[in-house]
């Protein structure tokens, strides 16, 4: 595997289950990112992960919930979600933050077409 | 925070050449990129400027002006495998990007 991927690549599901979005990197990259995409908007800033550690959660409610146990995977936890939570949720990586020098571009994954019944 | 405007879509022909404006206001510059995105796929890092001018990769080129607020991506011999979504994003002092809204440009044969 190169890149970025991610797991499920769709997924449906109601508004009472719990599920999981995985996302893993391939780049020796340290800083990993979540945002959402919904139809006519731009790319939503979630959640941001330097070193494992959250350095960004951008105002994002508790039904989602991620966690990131080493620099190459990162999870989001999803429970109790709403109908306009449907979206297609994107991971990306780039060089660690603070890294002098860098241009940090991120390099995405295809994302997890979410859909919430 | 960072308010960011591009035109939401653009139609050009086959070989011609196409400009996609980009204006932002923010609270901490640190950089501008553009990213292409296909129908269904992953945003594809394009360009970078933190620097005023013109910055050339092949067909595609970046121009930045600060001082404006301003940025474009021109796109020069257009190719049917251009048809896409560009999206602007512009980078605070916290490495946090703000993207625009994305102009979906078509090319015509």
């Amino acid at each position: 595997e190169t890149g970025v991927t991610q797991t499920p690549r769709h997924l449906v599901m109601g508004m009472t289950n719990k599920k999981s979005l995985k996302c893993e990197q391939h780049l020796g990259h340290n800083a990993m990112y979540w945002y959402k995409q919904s139809a006519k908007k731009p790319l939503e800033l979630m959640f941001v992960y330097n070193f494992k550690e959250q350095t960004e959660n951008n105002s994002v409610p508790s039904r989602f919930s991620p966690e990131c146990p080493n620099s190459s995977h990162l999870f989001l936890h999803l429970h109790t979600l709403q109908p306009e939570d449907s979206a297609l949720y994107l991971c990306a990586s780039s060089q660690e933050l603070g890294l002098a020098g860098g241009t940090y571009e991120q390099y995405f994954g295809p994302g997890t077409r979410l859909t919430v019944t | 925070g960072q308010n960011i405007d591009q035109p939401t879509e653009m139609t050009a022909t086959e070989g011609a050449i196409v400009q996609i404006n980009c204006t932002y206001q923010t609270s901490g510059f640190n950089g501008l990129f553009w990213y292409q995105q296909h129908a269904g796929e992953a945003p594809t890092f394009l360009s970078y400027n933190v620097l005023d001018g013109l910055e050339e990769k092949g067909r595609f080129s970046s121009f930045l002006s600060r001082s404006k607020g301003y940025s474009y991506l021109l796109l020069k011999e257009l190719q049917m495998k251009d048809s896409a979504s560009y999206l602007c994003a512009v980078r605070d002092q916290h490495y946090k990007l703000s993207f625009g809204a994305g102009t979906t440009v078509t090319v015509r044969a």
